[in-house]
């Protein structure tokens, strides 16, 4: 397996502009975690979907996020519009299961100007 | 929710000697504590994992321990390497909280 998937790996974009991340998991696996890592605050947890339903949503920061899981093996973050505090690496993350092991993908580094 | 924390936030160490970090965590619910490697440029990746049924549980050169009663568990890295220098984070299973990553330095 190719492991999780995770593009763009890098985005530069100006403040106001729409962001689209997007992930792959590894297939077979059923949980899916967005998080985010700065250096300020570490790694954070943004959104956690199990069996493509969203289960807890409540580490995105402000309605400025989304994110969606249309099937399996798809999820999106969006942020519109983007602002240079959100400026960080995206890690997605898959598993089989809240209480065991996840599988990080390579992260999406976000620059805002 | 979940609240973890994790000392020191920096440790050099020199090549072969060990090393150890320590997390402390609050929800007495959690049951999986999973240990993370992230070297530069890339996601975090599982290097060890205990669960609350487990004391200590051993990998090679690494070990983690488990006091439930008093909350915290630790990484063990014996015979450290220069390879070995990476962030390492801890996580209790509730609500999916890191710790704020050690970064340990090996000095060959």
């Amino acid at each position: 397996d190719a492991g999780v998937i995770q593009s763009p790996r890098h985005e530069v974009t100006e403040m106001g502009q729409e962001v689209t991340l997007r992930c792959k998991p590894i297939s077979g696996h059923n949980s899916l975690f967005w998080y985010r890592q700065t250096m300020m605050r570490g790694l954070e947890l943004l959104i956690y979907f199990n069996n493509n339903v969203p289960i807890d949503d409540s580490g995105m920061p402000e309605d400025r996020f989304s994110a969606k899981m249309p099937n399996a093996s798809f999820s999106t973050l969006k942020i519109q519009p983007s602002e240079p505090r959100d400026s960080a690496v995206y890690f997605c993350a898959s598993g089989t299961g809240p209480s065991y092991e996840q599988y990080f993908g390579p992260g999406t580094r976000l620059t805002v100007t | 929710g979940e609240n973890v924390e994790q000392h020191p936030s920096t440790l050099s160490v020199q090549e072969g000697d060990s090393a150890v970090i320590k997390c402390t965590y609050s929800d007495s619910a959690s049951n999986y504590f999973p240990w993370y490697k992230q070297e530069l440029g890339k996601g975090p990746q599982l290097i060890i994992d205990i669960r609350s049924n487990v004391g200590e549980k051993k990998d090679q050169r690494i070990a983690v321990t488990l006091n439930k009663t008093a909350k915290h568990f630790s990484l063990h890295i014996t015979e450290t390497q220069p390879e070995d220098s990476a962030v390492y984070f801890c996580a209790a299973s509730s609500d999916f909280y890191f710790g704020s990553g050690t970064k340990l330095n090996v000095k060959p």
